[in-house]
């Protein structure tokens, strides 16, 4: 069954170091999106990307964060200088279509602790 | 805007207890409802779904019918296993395309 797959699975980094976490969405998919968990908390919608551009973020995407499909498969989310407050589980999501009825594809997440 | 809300967790329950986790919503137009699972050290999975007023989504013995008129869409079970502990995620997908969550039910089957 074909799945999200994201790298690395735990990264741990200090405060004001750059960060770059990878996801493999499901290949025929269109949509991509990044949330974020941070322990014991919600999971929170960051940024949905499609056809090369960001169609929406949140509050928490402010210009420390940017996303990226550099090439056909892979699409990266990069925090430039990395904050405390910036330890959480990170999910990438793909979906085929954009409308309220297609399902999101989770991958397993990437754990980032910040020091 | 739209928000999800769910019943706070923890629940802990005996294995082949009835399981109902409570989640209303608050959306404009007609958003796609939706109960995602993550296990223990895993990603979030769809467990069920339903797009439409009075669509009941169903799978492994999870059921949550899409009410219309008091907003809901609650999780029941039946008999719920110890392989059935996980955090239970209630979301909505409106328009827009992006899902959105409710906070995470925890729940916790004793044997």
């Amino acid at each position: 069954e074909p799945e999200v797959t994201q790298t690395p699975s735990h990264q741990v980094t200090q405060m004001g170091q750059e960060v770059i976490l990878r996801c493999v969405p499901i290949s025929n998919h269109l949509y991509f999106y990044w949330y974020r968990q941070i322990l014991g908390q919600k999971v929170e919608f960051l940024v949905s990307f499609y056809n090369n551009e960001i169609s929406e973020k949140s509050e928490i995407f402010d210009d420390q964060f940017s996303v990226e499909r550099p090439d056909g498969s892979n699409f990266t989310l990069k925090i430039r200088s990395t904050k405390l407050e910036d330890s959480a589980m990170y999910f990438c999501a793909s979906s085929e279509q954009g409308a309220n009825t297609g399902e999101l594809f989770f991958g397993e997440g990437s754990r980032l602790t910040v020091l | 805007g739209n928000s999800v809300t769910q019943m706070e967790g923890p629940v802990t329950l005996s294995e082949e207890a009835f399981l109902t986790i409570n989640c209303t919503y608050t959306a404009t137009g007609y958003p796609s409802l939706f109960w995602y699972v993550q296990y223990p050290g895993e990603g979030l999975q769809l467990l069920l779904k339903a797009t439409k007023a009075d669509d009941k989504g169903s799978n492994k013995g999870f059921e949550a019918t899409y009410r219309k008129e008091t907003t809901s869409f609650h999780l029941e079970k039946g008999s719920v296993q110890v392989s059935d502990s996980a955090v239970y995620f209630c979301a909505l997908k409106g328009q827009g395309g992006k899902l959105i969550f409710g906070q995470g039910t925890e729940l916790s089957v004793k044997p």
